[in-house]
């Protein structure tokens, strides 16, 4: 019974690429959160989604962060022209619903490191 | 602002020390309430929830929470703790927002090291 998949673990780009992270959710949950988690800050909300929604982008900055949760295939998080406030670790949660009273289920999350 | 408060960042304990993991947040209304560990170099796993009931409630690995509506608290305790308890905890807030989604919102985190 696969948990929440992330890749890759670490990524490793150059200031002004462009970088991807992949999520898949556990069997059966179909609503799927990304966090940004910085030394010392915890973890940042950034964007909710479902199939094919965006449910709530409100902790998504507003330029080079998109988010997407086709109808198949995992979560993407893309973050183009990457500089290197953009360097910390990213992790993905998952939940068979969006109601209150479900728990969500992390990732190992991707550890992005911009040089 | 609103928000999820944990006090200490770093606690280091002796092996069969107690423990208590303060957490405060300041949302009104109904909130559910968790604790998560994120052991080293591995994800985050969740310890205990509180949705409603008793307000005590009980987790893996020995782990207890108390929800205090009128402190507006839910700490963490364990009466011993092992030197596997090494590991980073985080408290989070679960509540509806006016959008009627759910959010979560995550404290900062405590780094408990435990001396064997």
């Amino acid at each position: 019974n696969a948990g929440v998949m992330q890749n890759p673990r670490h990524l490793v780009r150059r200031r002004g690429q462009e970088a991807r992270l992949r999520c898949s959710p556990m069997k059966g949950h179909s609503h799927v959160y990304w966090y940004r988690q910085l030394p010392e800050e915890g973890l940042k909300f950034m964007v909710y989604l479902q199939k094919e929604n965006i449910i709530d982008e409100s902790g998504m900055p507003k330029e080079r962060f998109s988010a997407e949760f086709p109808k198949e295939g995992p979560s993407i998080l893309r973050i183009q022209q990457v500089v290197r406030g953009d360097s910390a670790a990213y992790f993905c949660a998952s939940s068979p619903a969006g109601t209150s009273n479900y728990e969500q289920y992390f990732g190992p999350g991707t550890r992005l490191t911009v040089t | 602002a609103q928000s999820v408060s944990q006090h200490n960042h770093h606690v280091i304990l002796s092996e069969a020390a107690s423990l208590e993991l303060g957490c405060n947040y300041s949302y009104g209304g109904t909130v559910n309430l968790f604790w998560y560990v994120q052991y080293p170099g591995q994800h985050l796993q969740l310890l205990l929830k509180y949705f409603s009931g008793d307000p005590l409630v009980k987790g893996i690995k020995g782990f207890e929470a108390e929800f205090i509506k009128s402190k507006f608290s839910f700490n963490l305790r364990k009466p011993s703790v092992q030197w596997s308890d090494t590991a980073e905890y985080f408290c989070a807030v679960n509540r509806r927002q006016a959008s009627g989604t759910y959010k979560y919102i995550f404290g900062t985190g405590t780094r408990l090291k435990v001396l064997a």
